[in-house]
């Protein structure tokens, strides 16, 4: 299983332009989340779904939007993008139950100039 | 609302030394705490938890937390430090308030052993 995997590793833009995040899981997860990181702040949510067709807010979702098509994939989108989306982009699964356990994917670091 | 704490931004060690990364908790009712820990340029790695049971949790990588319920406090423990060890860990306290299964983290200890 190649688990949570998250494209493009690194991405550069300017101010106003938007984007998309990927991230896919091959574990048939139904909970999946984006995280933001940032200096000295921990991780905080971003956007959460508990399955395909169902998405939510966290604690930090302006200027993001997702979408739930299948239980794989888990796009982020910047519609317009800010210097203060300046971070690091994080997706995680979790299976549901009590497992608890929560696998994140490498991550994406994104610089808004 | 539940809130994690990591009082220490960092902690030094000596390879072969015990080490403890601190943390402490505030939440209302019986607490899930979790422990992560995310090494260079890669994303976070799940260490152990405690849901219930024995205060003395074991993990991965030799690592262990004790859960101190009086002291609200899940410091996470090795009784010798290696250089590898060396990686950002943060505590995480799921949020039973809600349905997300979200996770509330602390703002992390970076580590650093030393040879």
């Amino acid at each position: 299983n190649a688990g949570v995997t998250q494209t493009p590793k690194f991405q550069v833009l300017k101010t106003g332009q938007s984007m998309t995040l990927q991230c896919a899981q091959d574990m048939n997860h139904e909970y999946m989340s984006w995280y933001r990181q940032d200096p000295g702040m921990g991780l905080r949510l971003i956007h959460y779904s508990v399955g395909a067709g169902i998405t939510d807010q966290g604690e930090v979702p302006n200027g993001y939007n997702v979408s739930r098509s299948t239980t794989e994939d888990f796009p982020l989108r910047l519609l317009s993008a800010a210097p203060s989306q300046t971070s690091v982009y994080f997706c995680a699964s979790f299976a549901g139950g009590r497992t608890y356990e929560q696998y994140f994917g490498p991550g994406t670091r994104l610089t808004v100039t | 609302a539940q809130s994690v704490a990591q009082p220490e931004d960092q902690v030094n060690v000596a390879e072969g030394n015990p080490l403890t990364v601190k943390c402490t908790y505030s939440v209302s009712g019986n607490p899930y705490l979790f422990w992560y820990v995310q090494y260079p340029n890669r994303g976070l790695q799940f260490l152990l938890k405690y849901i219930t049971g024995d205060n003395l949790v074991k993990g991965s990588y030799g690592f262990e937390a004790e859960f101190n319920k009086s002291q609200t406090s899940f410091h996470l423990k090795k009784p010798s430090a290696l250089v590898s060890d060396s990686a950002l860990y943060f505590c995480a306290v799921r949020d039973i308030g809600s349905s997300s299964y979200k996770l509330i983290f602390g703002s992390g200890t970076r580590l650093l052993v030393r040879p």
